[in-house]
C-alpha cells in the first residue's frame, strides 16, 4: 500500500520569505500522480500543485513551485514570497493512475504553516 | 459556478440516531468520494463511487453507508453514529482518476 509522509507537523516563515514543506511517499509504481492540497481557516480544500510522475519538468504554479525527486521518492514543496493568506495547513496526496487504489488520493498527515507578518 | 455542495456544515447529534449528509456536485463527474479527517491522521477514504449504481468501500467504511442514484448526489449515511464518528468530513469529485479534486466544503460532524 501506498503511505506519505510528511515529517514536519508544524512550520513557520516571515512574511516575503521562502519556505520549503517536505514530502516523501512510498510505492512500487512507476507511474502516479502527486499534489499539495492546502487548508485554510476556513477548512476548504484547495488544490495548489499537481504533478505527473513521468513529467521530469518540476511542475510550478505562480510562487509555488516543486522539487520532485522521483528515485528519491521525494516531492516538496516550495512557497516563494510568502504572504499571510499563505498561512493553512498543507497535505500532500498521492494517487494511482490505474487499477485498484486508483480511486483515492493517499494524504499525508499535513503541515501546519503559519506566516508571521 | 462549479461547486461541491455539503450540507449541513455543522451537526451535533446523539448517538444511535440516523443522520445523512448530503454532497451534490453541479460538474458532471463520474467520481465522487467521500474522506474523513481527523487531527494527526491527514484525510482518509470512506467510500467512493466511479458512476451511478457503483460503490465501493475505501480504507475506513465501518458505521457509514452511501448510496450514488443520480450522477450529482452522492449521500454518506451514518445508521448509528458513534463519538468515534466525530470528524471533519469531505464530499469530493473529480472527472477522472488523477485529475483535480475539488472538495466541498466539510461538514464538522459531533456526535455526543
Amino acid at each position: 500500500a501506498q503511505t506519505v509522509t510528511q515529517s514536519q507537523p508544524e512550520m513557520s516563515v516571515q512574511e516575503a520569505e521562502t519556505v520549503t514543506l517536505s514530502c516523501t511517499y512510498d510505492t512500487s509504481e512507476n507511474n502516479y500522480y502527486l499534489f499539495w492540497y492546502k487548508q485554510p481557516p476556513s477548512r476548504q480544500m484547495i488544490l495548489v500543485i499537481r504533478q505527473e510522475a513521468y513529467k521530469q519538468q518540476n511542475a510550478t504554479e505562480n510562487r509555488f513551485s516543486v522539487n520532485f525527486q522521483k528515485a528519491a521518492k521525494s516531492f516538496s514543496l516550495k512557497i516563494s514570497d510568502s504572504q499571510l493568506g499563505d498561512t493553512a495547513m498543507y497535505f500532500c496526496a498521492f494517487m494511482k493512475p490505474r487499477g485498484k487504489g486508483s480511486e483515492k488520493l493517499v494524504f499525508g498527515k499535513g503541515t501546519k504553516l503559519t506566516v508571521n507578518p | 459556478e462549479a461547486q461541491v455542495t455539503q450540507n449541513p456544515r455543522y451537526l451535533i447529534t446523539v448517538t444511535g440516531k440516523k443522520l445523512t449528509v448530503t454532497c451534490s456536485q453541479n460538474m458532471n463527474h463520474e467520481y465522487m468520494s467521500w474522506y474523513r479527517q481527523d487531527p494527526g491522521l491527514g484525510l482518509r477514504q470512506i467510500y467512493y463511487s466511479m458512476n451511478v449504481e457503483v460503490t465501493d468501500k475505501g480504507d475506513v467504511p465501518e458505521g457509514y453507508k452511501v448510496s450514488r442514484k443520480e450522477k450529482r448526489n452522492f449521500p454518506l449515511i451514518l445508521e448509528s453514529p458513534s463519538p468515534n464518528q466525530t470528524s471533519l468530513y469531505f464530499c469530493a469529485s473529480s472527472p477522472l482518476v488523477g485529475a483535480e479534486a475539488f472538495f466541498g466544503q466539510g461538514t464538522r460532524l459531533t456526535v455526543v
